[in-house]
């Protein structure tokens, strides 16, 4: 298993500013995995976020708006940049230590724009 | 882009009924999950089917699984008010580990 610690778990910001969303894991993971969850609807993956190497973006999502680091196997941060209202979603971060098995989560980010 | 769909997309039941979510996929995959989340908090893994399998149990919860179909049920049994929430599957494909969710059904056992 795997223990996922996320924050902040929310924040209200103001439009044109960034928010870094932190995950901590307590144990070695290969990849790590960063989703948005906007209101009412499912989860979007946005990245990938691989140990030494860039971040793997899915379609819709790029890095100058998402930059994202990984600078260990136990912690990455997510940046939402220049932020506007259609940004206000709850972000969360997974990881899968065993391909096949249980994916875990963080608790989530929710995240205001006003 | 989301590969799976959910349906019914909202399911409203008495307590003590039983409730069926279904979820349909498109690509190959390494194994399904059922999630459960309660207002827009954190995720919660109710189980995992693997493509190998057909039916797995786990307390008041049976999943099934048809990868010809590509499709899966979940169904809870004797529900309780508790198990108000959104409920998601979501598909690990055999390119990797990351997970595409279904849109989820919202379901309401009234008391």
């Amino acid at each position: 298993s795997a223990v996922i610690s996320q924050k902040p778990s929310r924040d209200i910001c103001q439009r044109g500013t960034s928010l870094t969303i932190q995950c901590q894991v307590d144990s070695q993971v290969t990849m790590m995995f960063w989703y948005r969850q906007q209101p009412g609807q499912s989860l979007t993956l946005i990245a990938t976020a691989n140990q030494g190497s860039e971040a793997t973006y899915e379609s819709g999502f790029v890095i100058d708006k998402f930059p994202i680091s990984r600078p260990n196997l136990t912690f990455s941060t997510l940046t939402v940049s220049n932020m506007s209202p259609e940004d206000s979603s709850i972000y969360l971060c997974s990881v899968a230590p065993i391909m096949n098995t249980e994916a875990f989560f963080g608790q989530g980010t929710r995240l205001t724009v006003v | 882009s989301q590969q799976g769909e959910e349906d019914p997309q909202a399911l409203s039941i008495q307590e003590g009924e039983n409730a069926t979510m279904n979820c349909s996929y498109k690509t190959s995959i390494n194994n399904l999950q059922w999630y459960r989340q309660n207002s827009g908090r954190g995720l919660v893994h109710l189980i995992l089917i693997r493509s190998n399998e057909r039916e797995k149990h786990s307390g008041r919860l049976r999943v099934t699984l048809d990868t010809s179909k590509k499709s899966s049920s979940l169904l809870i049994t004797a529900s309780r008010a508790a198990d108000t929430a959104s409920y998601f599957c979501a598909t690990e494909e055999t390119s990797g580990s990351r997970l595409t969710f279904g849109e989820g059904t919202q379901l309401t056992v009234n008391p």
